[in-house]
C-alpha cells in the first residue's frame, strides 16, 4: 500500500523558515517524480513545484520559486520542502504528491506572529 | 499562468441524477507531445484528494465508469451519470501540461 505521511508543520512566525518532510513507503520512492501542493484555508489548491525522481531537477511555481526548495533523500525515501522567509499567505495545509494520483494526508502550517 | 475557470461553484443533485462540471483553460492544455494533461480530481470532507481522471477521460484504477471525461484544447467536462452519496464533495479541474501546473477553484457537490 502506497504511503505518504507529511511532518514538519506547526505555527511558525513571519520571516521564520519551516522544513516539511514527506516519508514515502509502498513503492520504490526513487523512479518517480515528486510534487508540493498547498491547500489554503479557503480551500484553493496551488501547486508549489516538483522534482525528479534523482533530485537532478526541479520546477517551481515563480511565485514561490526564491522561498521555497524542493529536495529529497532517497535512500530514506523522503520528500523535504524547505520554507524560507514565510508570510501569512504561506498559511495552508501542505501535501506532497506522487503523479497527483497518491497524496498524503497533509500538514497545516499556520504563519502567525 | 494558465488559468482554470470552473464552473459552477456548486450544485446540488439528487441521488441517481446525471451532474456535469465544465472547465475552462485560458491557452490550449496540448502539450507538445500530442497529449493533453487534463485531470480531474475529488476531494471528499475531511480527505486528501484523489485524481479520478487524468488524460481529459481516462479513469483512474477504481474508479466507476459513472465517471467520463471529455473535452479538447481548452474546453473539458466532468459528468457523472448517476450521482451516489459517496459523490459529494468538491471537485476541481488540473492542468499538467503547463508550468506551473494550475488548478481549477473547485466546484463543491452536494446531495440533494
Amino acid at each position: 500500500e502506497v504511503q505518504l505521511v507529511e511532518s514538519g508543520g506547526g505555527l511558525v512566525q513571519p520571516g521564520a523558515s519551516l522544513k516539511l518532510s514527506c516519508v514515502a513507503s509502498g513503492f520504490t520512492f526513487s523512479d518517480y517524480w515528486m510534487s508540493w501542493v498547498r491547500q489554503t484555508p479557503g480551500k484553493t489548491m496551488e501547486w508549489i513545484g516538483d522534482i525528479k525522481y534523482d533530485g537532478s531537477y526541479t520546477n517551481y511555481a515563480p511565485s514561490l520559486k526564491n522561498r521555497f526548495t524542493i529536495s529529497r533523500d532517497n535512500a530514506k525515501s523522503t520528500l523535504y520542502l524547505q520554507m524560507s522567509n514565510v508570510r501569512s499567505e504561506d498559511t495552508a495545509t501542505y501535501y506532497c504528491t506522487r503523479d497527483h494520483v497518491e497524496w498524503g494526508q497533509g500538514v497545516m502550517v499556520t504563519v502567525s506572529s | 499562468d494558465v488559468v482554470m475557470t470552473q464552473t459552477p461553484v456548486s450544485l446540488s443533485v439528487a441521488i441517481g441524477q446525471p451532474a456535469s462540471i465544465s472547465c475552462k483553460s485560458s491557452q490550449s492544455l496540448v502539450g507538445t507531445s500530442g497529449k493533453t494533461y487534463l485531470n480531474w480530481l475529488l476531494q471528499r470532507p475531511g480527505q486528501s484528494p484523489k485524481r479520478l481522471i487524468y488524460l481529459v477521460s481516462k479513469l483512474d484504477s477504481g474508479i466507476p465508469d459513472r465517471f467520463s471525461g471529455s473535452g479538447s484544447e481548452t474546453d473539458f467536462t466532468l459528468k457523472i451519470s448517476r450521482v451516489e452519496a459517496d459523490d459529494l464533495g468538491v471537485y476541481y479541474c488540473l492542468q499538467g501540461t503547463h508550468f506551473p501546473f494550475t488548478f481549477g477553484s473547485g466546484t463543491k457537490l452536494e446531495i440533494k
